[in-house]
Order: C-alpha cells, then structure tokens, then sequence
C-alpha cells in the first residue's frame, strides 16, 4: 500500500523559510515522479511544484518559482520541498502526491505564513 | 496555461437524484498519443482528494458504478447517477495532458438539499 507522510508544517513569520518533507513507503520510490500540490484554507487545488524519478527534471508554478526548491533523496525514500522568502498567500495544506498510477495523495501539512 | 472552469460551483441535490457537473478547458486535451488525460477528484470533508476518474471515462478501483466520466476535446461531465450521502464534498477536473503544469478546475461543491 502506497503511504505518503508529510511533515514539517507550521507557523513561520513573512519572508522566514520552511523545508517540508514526505516520507514515501510501499513502492519503489526512486522509479516515479512525484509532485507538491497545495491548498490555501478554503480553497481549490493549485499544483506547485514536480520532479522527475531521478531529480534531473523539476517543475515550478510561477508564484514560487525563485522561492522553492524541489528535491529528493532515493536513497531515503524521501521528497522535499525547501520554501524561502515566504508570503502570506503561501499559506495553505502541502500535499506530497504520486501521481502514478493512480494518483496517490498524502494526509498534507499545514504552512502558515502570519506575523 | 491551460484553464480549466467547472460550471456549478455549488450543487446542491436530494439523496437518490443524479448530479453533475461540467468541465471545459481553454485548449484541447487530446494528447499526441492519442489520449485525453482528463481526470475527476472527489475531497470529502477533512480529507485529501482521491482521483474518481481518469482518461475522461474509466473509473479508479474501488470507485461505484454510480460515478461516470464523459466528454471528449474541450467539454467533460462527471455525473453521479443517484447522490448518497456519502458523496458530499467537493469535486474537481484536473488535465495532465498540457503538462508541465497540471490544472485543476475551482471545484464544485456537493452537499444534500
């Protein structure tokens, strides 16, 4: 059974950093893409970042592109997401998903970006 | 980018009746391999989403006969055939066809008249 555990959520101040990461069991991790979708509260779903099997390949939405930074360690079946220069429309659930075969989502971690 | 526009944004329906709720995106989803990949995700109240549907029409493992997808270049439809309880949430279309990036629609939110 594919299970994707985020963590590293919470609340940080405007302009702080943040470095989310989801920890993949119950598939070959190193064999697939994986993606970082968000969801502000009360809001739809807004797709933020992607990376290839093998991390030579990243994505970014435009609204963090500059900020965030993709990445993963195969070797501990782990993705992150490294946030920079935080703003208050970055607050929202980070959901880790593999998108592969069957669109497999975490349980998310909340960012909160507040003074 | 890719648009994508649901069309209600809220649906409400009595217990038993059939729902559904329009998909349109701003370009064609017809991938050069011939496919469409259009897919339909159900997020229940204080859930993540779960993917309903994928390539227009086939429904995910576990998913009843009562959710169809249909639709084909710009224009898709989820429809519930009769709404139980269980299906109050909010949907959302989502293309992986013009990708990087993926887009989902605003989400269309069910609830029980």
């Amino acid at each position: 059974e594919v299970l994707l555990v985020e963590s590293g959520g919470g609340l940080v101040q405007p302009g702080g950093s943040l470095r989310l990461s989801c920890a993949a069991s119950g598939f070959t991790f190193s064999t697939y893409a994986m993606h970082w979708v968000r969801q502000a509260p009360g809001k739809g779903l807004d797709y933020v970042s992607a990376i290839t099997s093998n991390g030579d390949t990243t994505y970014y939405a435009n609204s963090v592109k500059g900020r965030f930074t993709i990445s993963r360690d195969n070797s501990k079946n782990t993705l992150y997401l490294q946030m920079g220069s935080l703003r208050a429309e970055d607050t929202a659930v980070y959901y880790c998903v593999k998108p592969f075969p069957y669109y497999s989502w975490g349980q998310g971690t909340l960012v909160t970006v507040s003074s | 980018d890719v648009v994508m526009t649901q069309s209600p944004l809220s649906l409400p329906v009595t217990l038993g009746q059939p729902a559904s709720i329009s998909c349109r995106s701003s370009q064609s989803l017809v991938y050069s391999d011939g496919n469409t990949y259009l897919n339909w995700f159900q997020q229940r109240p204080g859930q993540s989403p779960r993917r309903l549907i994928y390539k227009v029409s086939n429904r995910d493992s576990g998913v009843p006969d009562r959710f169809s997808g249909s639709g084909s270049g710009t224009d898709f439809t989820l429809k519930i055939s009769r709404v139980e309880a269980e299906d109050v949430g909010v949907y959302y279309c989502m293309q992986g066809t013009h990708w990087p990036p993926g887009s989902f629609g605003q989400g269309t939110k069910l609830e029980i008249k």
